[in-house]
């Protein structure tokens, strides 16, 4: 009983690098999300994908791209980090349906540093 | 965009102790939940509440949706309480909007 599996848990890359955070559910639910969280704030949510095949752009997608690779697995790529994108990520992933959006379950989260 | 403002920002309590978070959010919402983000940073759903009011133990959370505002009720706190509380909505599909949050801390 899983939940929401996010890897890694740590990360520290240099200015320019590239690197893919993945995202795994086992809930079966057909929507997934990315949020960040910065130091002291609430969540923001950079990109989400309501059901398999579809991704959509959140409040900060800038600077990240993202893949829904099948209903299990939902991926946040960062083409050329910035120390501005130095922060913790949050998957989550709920049941929702049209016209019905249900509690979200989120990961662990990765907390990234760029320096 | 909907706007979310949550008060307290900040909440002190000695154990045992009762008290009473609340979220304002600016337009009508079909999603509104209560998060607890642990000090180890793990979020934890509280309720799913777009309206009505709903109880689980201590915990309980009433969203007035038509005064767009829901309030989140902790009472007998205790130290395993401390956190951030935070509200979240939704207007349309799958965007939650988080609040800045309530960061409580229990003392024994």
């Amino acid at each position: 009983n899983a939940g929401v599996t996010q890897t890694p848990k740590f990360q520290v890359l240099k200015t320019g690098q590239s690197m893919t955070l993945q995202c795994a559910q086992d809930m079966n639910h057909n929507s997934m999300y990315w949020y960040r969280q910065d130091p002291g704030m609430g969540l923001r949510l950079i990109y989400y994908s309501a059901s398999e095949g579809t991704t959509d752009k959140g409040e900060v997608p800038n600077g990240y791209n993202v893949s829904r690779l099948n209903k299990r697995e939902f991926s946040l790529r960062l083409e050329s980090a910035a120390p501005s994108q130095t922060s913790v990520y949050f998957c989550a992933s709920s049941e929702a349906a049209a016209g019905n959006n249900y509690g979200y379950t989120f990961g662990s989260g990765t907390r990234l540093t760029v320096v | 965009g909907i706007q979310v403002e949550q008060s307290p920002p900040d909440l002190i309590l000695q154990e045992g102790a009762n008290s009473t978070l609340r979220c304002n959010f600016s337009d009508s919402v079909n999603n509104l939940q209560w998060f607890h983000q642990n000090p180890w940073g793990q979020l934890i759903n509280l309720f799913y509440i777009p309206s009505g009011t709903k109880q689980n133990g201590r915990l309980s959370a009433t969203t007035v949706a038509t005064e767009r505002y829901s309030l989140l009720y902790i009472s007998s706190s205790q130290t395993t309480d401390s956190g951030v509380y935070f509200c979240a909505v939704s207007g349309g599909y799958n965007k939650l909007i988080f609040g800045a949050g309530t960061r409580l801390a229990v003392h024994p």
